[in-house]
């Protein structure tokens, strides 16, 4: 099945830097790459996402790009705010019906 | 209010006593989706379902049963629970296939 390796496991930046998650997949005909965040005791909640047919989405200060021939897509936060302060999953589907998940990425922002 | 209800949000229990997890929205939503969720282990799906009297396995399906009678409802049957199951539990519906995911509360699960 699909393996999904997600990098890094921590990550803290300074508010109103940048921070950048980084995610590769193997299956090459995994075609949808939704991101996810979860606050602490939370639920995950989708904060967005890319088909295979896109390099790039942008969501105000939240953009996803995709390599398909490298298979490897990443998660970059501009402006980040305290409020940014989760850990974020990626996460890889070659159907659309099976879901595969990174380990998480945990980001703190520092005020 | 749109949302994805499990039940119960915390459960302790003994090894080999059955036990259902409930899970119930309210979107008329197609696809539902059951993920466990371990420290350093990310998400991991156990089985998902894409309508009524449809479902398969995900990546974890071992030690778990599920079934979808109603649109609805997608409830997680552990027929013999054992201490590798204690686990936090979520639910997910979705429109369709390759969409936007609206998990539930969680369940935070544990066998002794």
């Amino acid at each position: 099945g699909e393996n999904v390796e997600q990098h890094p496991s921590t990550l803290s930046v300074q508010e109103g830097d940048s921070a950048v998650i980084k995610c590769t997949y193997s299956d090459s005909a995994s075609n949808y790459f939704p991101w996810y965040k979860q606050e602490l005791g939370k639920r995950p909640q989708l904060i967005i996402d890319i088909r295979s047919n896109v390099g790039e989405k942008k969501d105000q200060r939240i953009a996803v790009t995709l390599n398909k021939t490298a298979k490897h897509f990443s998660l970059h936060i501009t402006e980040t705010q305290p409020e940014d302060s989760a850990v974020y999953f990626c996460a890889a589907s070659p159907t659309g019906n099976q879901f595969y998940f990174g380990t998480g990425t945990s980001l703190t922002v520092i005020p | 209010e749109a949302q994805v209800t499990q039940n119960p949000r915390y459960l302790i229990t003994v090894t080999g006593k059955k036990l259902t997890v409930t899970c119930s929205q309210n979107m008329n939503h197609e696809y539902m989706s059951w993920y466990r969720q371990d420290p350093g282990l990310g998400l991991r799906q156990i089985y998902y379902s894409m309508n009524v009297e449809v479902t398969d396995k995900g990546d974890v399906p071992e030690g778990y049963k599920v079934s979808r009678k109603e649109k609805r409802n997608f409830p997680l049957i552990l027929e013999s629970p054992s201490p590798n199951q204690t686990s936090l539990y979520f639910c997910a519906s979705s429109l369709g296939t390759a969409t936007e995911a609206f998990f539930g509360q969680g369940t935070r699960l544990t066998v002794v």
